[in-house]
């Protein structure tokens, strides 16, 4: 167990509806990654949080947005969801060395 | 721009027998970190081992050692001893720069093993 707790596991939706999945990361880190992983695809960087603000972008779209609270959980909103949104998104915090101790992550499937 | 390159999609290994994941990476800063996971059938991402640019020995955890070759820009992971559940899905990735609050982590695209009995 990482330490690191996503939700929800699964998600099914809509073509061009909303989600939010959302991220508690482990006890004591500040930091928060976003990463989305396609069908038999590598880990694509969304994006990063730090103690509540944006500390670096990847490729992550302009429908999807993200946000970290005081409380430093987080939720990653995606809208106008596509077909080719169905991936698994994963949660990470950091740890000492700048590891990402991920998540279980979040399947979600667009139809 | 930093990159991480994996090069073997599949391989297959006859069980006990040891395998090497290859890994090469591409920065242009001096400080940066480099790791290893694991993702097996049922998805989950598993840190598995790290390596300093600054380390000066290779970094072991049990039956995991990374042979770093800062040279020629290559992590690769070495798995002694193969077992049945060493069969997943292994990730090389990279932090560029010293540890701080805005360093990301970069994958590799992966290299999924299949240990056979």
């Amino acid at each position: 167990d990482s330490g690191v707790t996503q939700t929800p596991k699964h998600l099914i939706t809509a073509t061009g509806q909303r989600v939010t999945l959302r991220c508690s990361p482990r006890s004591g880190d500040l930091s928060v990654y976003w990463y989305q992983q396609s069908l038999d695809q590598g880990l694509q960087f969304l994006i990063q949080y730090y103690n509540g603000e944006e500390r670096a972008k990847g490729n992550i779209l302009e429908r999807f947005s993200a946000q970290q609270f005081p409380d430093l959980h987080s939720e990653l909103n995606l809208s106008s969801l596509e077909l080719g949104d169905s991936a698994l998104y994963f949660c990470a915090s950091r740890g000492d060395r700048g590891e990402a101790f991920f998540g279980q992550g979040t399947r979600l499937t667009v139809v | 721009a930093q990159k991480i390159t994996q090069t073997q999609p599949g391989m297959f290994v006859q069980e006990k027998e040891a395998v090497t994941l290859d890994c090469t990476y591409d920065t242009s800063d001096p400080s940066y970190g480099l790791f290893w996971y694991k993702q097996p059938s049922s998805g989950e991402m598993i840190f598995l081992i790290y390596q300093g640019s600054y380390d000066q020995q290779n970094a072991t955890e049990g039956r995991y050692s990374l042979n770093f070759q800062k040279a020629r820009k290559s992590a690769n992971l070495v798995i002694s001893a193969s077992q049945l559940g060493d069969s997943a899905m292994y990730f090389c990735a990279m932090r560029e720069g010293r540890y701080s609050s805005a360093s990301k982590i970069i994958f590799g695209s992966g290299t999924r093993l299949s240990i056979r009995p």
